[in-house]
């Protein structure tokens, strides 16, 4: 079955960027989604397509997918950015990547 | 606004049954194929099943094909999830999901979910 492989854990200072990344077999000929999901609450899509952002996601959140890799991009961090970040794929059948845990130190 | 209240979670025995709903408003139900995605506690996000706008496809993961059965009741607009033989490793919150089949349009939206509890 596919895989998405996403680090554990991931730690930027405020105001720096954030790099999440997926990895997966071909996943830059598929579309590749983040959702974002805070303690306690449901995820929220943030990224679809690869690169686009549902309406009111701020312009500092942004994706690419190329390869075998898709990285979520998250500019100018700030504490309300600290969250759960889930890769999300479709590969014969919906595949999530196990989730990165952003800490804004 | 778009909603979608999940509702039927509790805790029930290893071997039993339980069915969830999701009752869906503020968009046009029959428009959107709908999925259900679980989460065990501390964990992550596994994808469960999916239906088709109008409920002639279904599409199950692995571990509950067989067990589970997706079906949605465009009268009330309501989605839902009957889960049977159930065990403990399907303890989870459960979400409701409105999406596309393959979930990568920007229509993606969830609820809050319910959880059920598999336990003697």
């Amino acid at each position: 079955s596919y895989e998405l492989t996403q680090p554990p854990s991931v730690s930027v200072s405020p105001g720096q960027t954030a790099t999440i990344t997926c990895s997966g077999d071909k996943l830059g000929e598929k579309d590749a989604c983040w959702y974002q999901q805070k303690p306690g609450q449901s995820p929220v899509l943030v990224i679809y397509e690869d690169n686009k952002r549902p309406s009111g996601i701020p312009e500092r959140i942004s994706g690419s997918n190329s390869g075998n890799t898709a990285t979520l991009t998250i500019s100018g961090t700030q504490a309300m950015d600290e969250a759960d970040y889930y890769c999300q794929a479709w590969d014969s059948s919906v595949v999530f990547g196990g989730g990165t845990k952003l800490t804004v130190l | 606004q778009v909603q979608l209240v999940e509702s039927g979670g509790g805790v029930v025995q290893p071997g039993r049954s339980l069915r969830l709903s999701c009752a869906a408003s503020g968009f046009t139900f029959s428009s959107y194929a709908m999925h259900w995605v679980r989460q065990a506690p501390g964990k992550g996000l596994e994808w469960v099943a999916v239906i088709s706008y109008d409920g002639s496809d279904k599409f199950y993961s692995g571990s509950v094909k067989g067990r589970f059965t997706i079906s949605r009741d465009k009268s009330k607009n309501t989605l839902y999830l009957q889960m049977n033989s159930l065990r403990a490793d399907d303890t989870a919150v459960y979400y409701c999901v409105r999406g596309s089949w393959e979930l990568h349009s920007s229509s993606t939206y969830w609820g809050q979910g319910t959880l059920v509890t598999v336990s003697s």
